[in-house]
């Protein structure tokens, strides 16, 4: 089944805590993307990544960190947590851009 | 900068009402896409549609339909004779052709009353 997974779904952690939230796709997408989705400000995204090796900043990449060593892997990392990344995250993949984007089931972080 | 705007928060229906739900979009580039996405309460996000710049013609895909008008930028979605599944937060989006980004409006919620 063609599908984005994300690991883990929830997540409670406290502060300053690192952590990695990865995200893998099977559909071999060379586009893939992160989004966080907070209450009256839709989706925002993080970063992206156009291809193996290939990633930049989306519109709130502050306190955020990915890595693309593999095309079906797309990892997020948080090396310092704060109460503000406390969010829903997406991850997301296409084709190419800006071909249709599916997206993970979402992980829950709660950041205390 | 491109940007959504989905100026109804909350739009709350009885079942068989049609709704519409608003988007206006701003852009610089003269080729850029359109999207609608679903959000059940589930939580997960769905694909609805995906309409190029060059593409003004409506769609309608069951009691879908979607009213698509570059003079006013407008994408606007309209659920025909709702049902209480169709209860959910309907996000717009739009990307451009000048970088790799997706951007969202802030969503539209949905509720539908039996």
């Amino acid at each position: 089944e063609a599908q984005v997974t994300q690991n883990p779904r929830y997540l409670i952690t406290v502060t300053g805590k690192k952590l990695t939230v990865t995200c893998s796709q099977n559909m071999n997408h060379e586009y893939m993307s992160w989004y966080r989705q907070d209450p009256g400000l839709g989706l925002r995204q993080i970063y992206y990544s156009m291809n193996v090796e290939v990633t930049d900043k989306g519109d709130v990449p502050e306190g955020y960190k990915v890595s693309r060593k593999e095309k079906r892997n797309f990892p997020l990392i948080l090396e310092s947590p704060s109460p503000n990344q406390t969010s829903l995250y997406f991850c997301a993949s296409s084709l190419g851009f800006p071909d249709t984007q599916y997206f993970g089931p979402g992980t829950r972080l709660t950041v205390l | 900068a491109q940007k959504v705007t989905q100026a109804q928060t909350e739009i709350s229906v009885v079942e068989k009402e049609d709704v519409t739900l608003d988007c206006v979009y701003e852009t610089r580039d003269t080729t850029y896409y359109l999207f609608w996405y679903k959000q059940p309460p589930s939580g997960e996000l769905v694909f609805l549609i995906r309409r190029n710049s060059f593409d003004e013609q409506n769609e309608i895909s069951g009691r879908y339909s979607w009213n698509f008008q570059k003079s006013t930028s407008s994408f606007n979605f309209t659920i025909t004779a709702s049902q209480v599944v169709d209860s959910a937060v309907y996000f717009c989006a739009l990307s451009g052709s000048n970088d790799y980004k997706l951007s969202f409006g802030a969503g539209t919620t949905v509720t539908v009353r039996a």
